[in-house]
């Protein structure tokens, strides 16, 4: 049955310096994977996604991923961390198609809180 | 704006109350989803709609119950609710068949208080 988990309940990170958010994932088949930030009283905002090809993602906000087959990771970066990027964080991967509709599951997110 | 508007944003309503949230698209999907959003637990699908069928029911309450009347809009009709139903309820749409690969795009939610 394909999973995600997001070990950590919170990242703490000081501003300026490199963040990573961490997901592993399982599945049966090619994964396709996806990040989503929510911000306080809103809903998920799409980041990313790795379908095939190369391995880094980039997406919106200066975020990128990095897809890594043998660990099945898919973890979260951006190098210079703001304290605007405070959010939650979800990793998510499609689950096998039915329905002829695209059904995620989601791993259950990562608070990431940037010091200034 | 995410193209995905969800009314209300705030409800609170009593356990013998009956309600509805409503969400809408202007994306031009056809596929829609209710999910449920509680604190501390992961992101619970409850509803899918594709083609404005209903193809997917996780075991949900039938004091839920959905409506989607086209590939618009969507509906989550509330009738005797529990106090563990606060949540926050979001609605998501995609391109059913041909949008595989592609995400789904997220309401801002309705934050449901029961008392």
């Amino acid at each position: 049955a394909q999973s995600v988990a997001q070990p950590e309940d919170q990242v703490n990170v000081a501003e300026g310096n490199p963040l990573t958010v961490k997901c592993t994932y399982s599945v049966s088949g090619n994964p396709y994977l996806f990040w989503y930030v929510q911000y306080p009283n809103r809903g998920l905002q799409f980041l990313l996604k790795y379908i095939t090809g190369d391995n880094l993602v980039k997406g919106s906000y200066g975020f990128e991923a990095e897809f890594n087959k043998s660990q099945t990771s898919f973890h979260l970066k951006k190098p210079s961390a703001l304290v605007s990027d405070s959010a939650l964080y979800f990793c998510a991967v499609r689950c096998s198609i039915s329905g002829g509709y695209n059904k995620l599951i989601f791993g259950a997110g990562t608070r990431l809180a940037v010091h200034p | 704006e995410t193209g995905v508007t969800q009314t209300p944003r705030h409800l609170v309503m009593g356990m013998t109350n009956k309600k509805s949230l409503k969400c809408e698209q202007h994306l031009g999907h056809n596929a829609m989803y209710w999910y449920k959003q509680s604190a501390k637990k992961p992101l619970e699908l409850m509803f899918v709609y594709s083609l404005e069928e209903r193809v997917e029911n996780n075991s949900v309450p039938s004091r839920f119950s959905p409506e989607c009347p086209n590939s618009s809009h969507l509906f989550l009709h509330l009738h005797t609710l529990q106090p563990e139903d606060s949540a926050l309820y979001l609605c998501a749409s995609s391109q059913a068949l041909t949008g595989h690969n592609q995400p789904q795009h997220f309401g801002d939610g309705t934050r449901l208080s029961i008392l």
